[in-house]
């Protein structure tokens, strides 16, 4: 059973584009959803996270929106880089507690110089 | 910081043979997680430690794989006997009982031959 649904599950966008990734999940008892970087060879990496009770959080160029109702929240890259080329993923908490986390399949993303 | 040590990096096995897989947490992290990652599956969790102590195993596909948390400082996860499907990517990640995000080793590359 997928918990988090992740898309579009790959992405190209142009350098100073916006990228653009969302994700849905089923249970309304998570508390936080973090994203993850993954770079080749890497193990992913925390991005920016954000909880449910606020609707946007940004830091940089990455900026999260999340949306309770529709339970769905997204990322948002704006002013893609090449360097942004990666994998992400969404997470949500698995579980109540002690924050074991559900990830979605990931995107890849590719920004074109 | 060292960050979350993983070894070794690269792991080619014939079928049949015994594989071990290490994982050093992040000294004072009092979590351990072990995720595989394919193509096909995305990130699974296998397996869950809180303070040395196995909390949640449902992930472990089968009893060919074991996992064991001596000390706070080392993990093991064992693949006894090792098949080509087991071929992915091993990852190790810890976190403090306080911070909601992982940090990931930069994982095992298994391939069973």
């Amino acid at each position: 059973q997928q918990q988090v649904k992740q898309s579009p599950q790959s992405l190209i966008v142009q350098k100073g584009g916006i990228s653009i990734i969302n994700c849905a999940y089923e249970n309304t008892a998570f508390d936080y959803f973090p994203w993850y970087q993954q770079f080749p060879g890497k193990g992913p990496a925390l991005l920016i996270a954000i909880r449910p009770d606020v609707s946007e959080k940004k830091e940089g160029r990455f900026t999260i929106s999340f949306n309770k109702s529709a339970k769905q929240f997204s990322l948002h890259i704006m002013d893609s880089q090449p360097g942004d080329s990666a994998t992400y993923f969404c997470a949500a908490p698995r579980g109540s507690t002690l924050g074991r986390l559900y990830f979605g399949r990931g995107t890849q993303l590719t920004v074109w110089p | 910081d060292a960050g979350v040590i993983q070894s070794p990096r690269h792991e080619v096995t014939e079928m049949g043979q015994e594989v071990t897989l290490r994982c050093k947490p992040i000294s004072g992290h009092n979590s351990l997680f072990w995720y595989r990652q394919t193509m096909m599956r995305g990130l699974e969790l296998l397996i869950y430690f809180n303070n040395n102590v196995p909390i949640d195993d449902s992930g472990m596909p089968e009893d060919r794989f074991s996992a064991k948390m001596p000390n706070a400082s080392f993990s093991t996860l064992k693949i006894q006997p090792s098949e080509p499907r087991d071929s992915a990517v091993y990852f190790c990640a810890s976190r403090t009982g306080t911070v909601y995000g992982y940090t990931f080793g930069s994982g095992t590359r298994l391939t069973v031959v």
